[in-house]
């Protein structure tokens, strides 16, 4: 079946540094993968997407590029803000499968302190 | 604006109570999803339904159940409460076709003592 693997925080950083959190996955086949945030005492909110191999999601100053050869789709942000603390989970829909549906990572806290 | 809400936030219970968790969406979206989030588990799908009175079994639907008589609502029932189901739950909604675009609520945190 289906799986997304995730780096486990807590991630910790300082105002403007760099942050890459890892997500790899699993599927049988040609999976849509996606980043979406929670923010404190918020539900769930799609931050980006990639449909195919090689596609670059970005929004909001964060990428991740859909790399079929190494089943990845890391999400990136070159200087993250206080704003940007939140929980951030990695995603994939197997387009083909019945139902549709979304498998999710176990998510990654992001802690930005000023 | 889109929206998804939930009837509570905050939700304590006793073991053994039917316990109902209610989402609404207001953007006449067919498919609504209810999840499950644990730490370090990510969210698991217990339930979703593609159209009133359709539903189906997610991942995880032992000890649940859910009703969806009308449109814009889609009910979680947790028939027999165990502590085991203290969680935070989590209910979305989506078009047809884009699955992957879900829209939140903000979530019942449920505690069963």
């Amino acid at each position: 079946g289906n799986s997304v693997t995730q780096m486990e925080g807590p991630v910790t950083l300082s105002e403007e540094a760099f942050l890459t959190i890892n997500c790899t996955y699993t599927a049988t086949g040609y999976p849509s993968l996606f980043w979406y945030v929670q923010y404190p005492g918020e539900g769930l909110q799609l931050l980006l997407k990639a449909t195919k191999a090689d596609d670059k999601g970005s929004n909001k100053g964060f990428e991740a590029t859909y790399r079929k050869e190494t089943t990845s789709f890391h999400l990136e942000k070159g200087s993250v803000q206080v704003s940007d603390s939140a929980v951030y989970f990695c995603a994939l829909s197997d387009l083909g499968a019945a139902g549709n549906k979304l498998t999710f990572g176990g998510g990654t806290r992001v802690l930005v302190k000023p | 604006d889109v929206k998804v809400t939930q009837s509570s936030r905050y939700l304590v219970k006793r073991t053994g109570e039917k316990v109902f968790l209610e989402c609404v969406q207001d953007m006449d979206h067919e498919n609504m999803f209810w999840y499950r989030q644990d730490p370090g588990l990510g969210l698991r799908l217990i339930y979703f339904s593609y159209d009133v009175k359709m539903k189906e079994k997610g991942d995880i639907p032992e000890g649940y159940s859910v009703s969806r008589e009308k449109k814009e609502r889609f009910s979680l029932i947790l028939e027999s409460a165990s502590t085991n189901q203290t969680s935070m739950y989590l209910c979305a909604s989506s078009l047809p076709g884009q699955t992957y675009e879900q829209y939140f609520g903000p979530g019942t945190r449920l505690t069963v003592t």
